[in-house]
């Protein structure tokens, strides 16, 4: 089953304009992480968040999140064309200490126009 | 490339065949996943190893999947009298697990399968 969703489910902006991404999920978790996926390929991880912190930056990204909404957010700012892709939030909410696997979202598709 | 390699990329098969795609993981990753994605979806787990051990299965995993991973190096993923509802990308991933840190997860390319 899917824990995370993703808001919105699409999202068109022009090249570089900020990009912002919602997810939502339902259960206490390790870690939260987001991925890029390009289409037809496989998934690249982008940044990794844990349970105790609430902000972490990556270049360009900002990835911000809240256990007591049970929501991240990221951010990607100035984009480019090349930033066209589907983004997913992944949770850890395995036993701590077991990490076993990650439960996706079902993805933002971000166009970004020239 | 040191990154996660998976074979072959793309498989169509007849419905009924078996089929077998083999997972290359990060050297030194202790563990080693796959997951299903449909289109449209996010990725689901299926299975993970730690070293050689399967540890978790879900129940996406039916009787007509195995997984294995021998030696705790590479894995393999074989569907047995494949369906259509099998098509899919089939996605291995692996990590280096250690308690206490995070658990980046790194994904391959995937392997597409169409059953026809």
């Amino acid at each position: 089953s899917q824990q995370g969703e993703e808001d919105p489910q699409a999202l068109s902006i022009q090249e570089g304009e900020n990009a912002t991404m919602n997810c939502s999920y339902k259960t206490s978790i390790n870690n939260l992480q987001w991925y890029r996926q390009n289409s037809g390929r496989g998934l690249v991880h982008l940044i990794l968040i844990r349970s105790n912190e609430r902000e972490k930056h990556s270049g360009r990204l900002r990835v911000t999140l809240d256990t007591s909404k049970k929501s991240s957010s990221l951010l990607i700012t100035a984009s480019r064309a090349a930033d066209t892709a589907s983004y997913f939030c992944a949770t850890d909410a395995s036993s701590a200490g077991t990490a076993s696997k990650l439960t996706f979202g079902t993805g933002t598709r971000l166009q970004v126009t020239l | 490339d040191t990154g996660v390699s998976q074979d072959p990329r793309h498989k169509i098969t007849k419905r009924g065949q078996n089929v077998t795609f083999r997972c290359d993981p990060i050297s030194e990753h202790n563990r080693l996943y796959w997951y299903r994605q449909t289109l449209g979806q996010g990725p689901e787990f299926l299975t993970y190893f730690q070293n050689e051990a399967q540890l978790e299965k879900s129940r996406l995993l039916s009787d007509r999947f195995s997984a294995e991973r021998p030696k705790g190096s590479f894995s393999t993923l074989e569907i047995q009298r494949t369906e259509q509802g099998d098509s899919a990308m089939y996605l291995c991933a692996s990590s280096l697990w250690r308690r206490d840190s995070g658990n980046t997860i790194y994904f391959g390319e995937g392997s597409w399968l169409t059953v026809v």
